[in-house]
């Protein structure tokens, strides 16, 4: 199974509540990203996990919380929405931390913050 | 700046007509590689393409990393090729990550 899986699609969240989403993979995969995508544009890398360790992007470390229990599991944390938090979040793994395997990409899950 | 520029942003072909999308960056990489995503759909990898040309049917990637570009080129093109094409570049220094580009929305018209 090939697959990365995110739960929920769709996640509608108020202004100043905390949002938690969840992503999964059975590759037995060592990272495990974090993307946020806005439309016409790129994604935007927030936070990776090489195995136990978290990386977070300099100009997202205050904004992202991250957590792996497990090899398999990561969720991504916001501890209070804005309206500019509102993007698709894509979810990814690969083996290793270099790129000399491809990345699997979950179908992400569209946050809108009213 | 921006270190992965991707070119046309958007594009229509007529169904059997050729294309090429360009991806050029700004910083040296470790490898690359190209993405395609149907509307609504998820991120699936077309080529891993650090250096040289690869095949894929109907698809061809190059990369030169001298010149810091990669190319993709879809060749007879059919209405299920519509969506959106994105390159990322693996960075040679700092963290090891994938930079993307924008994208190219690329419709083919019957």
């Amino acid at each position: 199974d090939t697959t990365v899986k995110q739960n929920p699609r769709y996640k509608l969240a108020r202004v100043g509540k905390p949002v938690n989403l969840i992503c999964s993979q059975t590759m037995n995969h060592d990272t495990m990203y974090w993307y946020q995508k806005k439309p016409n544009q790129a994604p935007k890398l927030l936070l990776f996990y090489y195995d136990k360790i978290l990386n977070r992007e300099a100009d997202t470390f205050e904004k992202f919380q991250s957590s792996r229990p497990n090899n398999s599991f990561c969720s991504l944390y916001i501890g209070s929405a804005g309206l500019e938090y509102s993007a698709m979040y894509l979810c990814a793994s690969s083996t290793g931390q270099g790129a000399t395997e491809t990345l699997y990409f979950g179908s992400g899950t569209r946050l809108t913050v009213l | 700046g921006q270190q992965v520029q991707q070119s046309p942003a958007s594009l229509v072909l007529q169904e059997g007509e050729n294309a090429e999308l360009q991806c050029n960056f700004s910083t040296s990489l470790n490898s690359m590689q190209w993405f395609y995503q149907r509307p609504g759909g998820s991120l699936v990898s077309l080529f891993y393409n650090p250096s040289g040309t690869k095949h894929s049917g109907r698809l061809t990637s190059t990369t030169v990393i001298k010149e810091r570009r990669s190319s993709l080129h879809i060749s007879s093109s059919q209405t299920t090729d519509s969506g959106t094409y994105l390159c990322a570049l693996e960075r040679s220094t700092g963290n090891y990550k994938y930079v993307f580009g924008a994208g190219t929305r690329l419709k083919v018209i019957a």
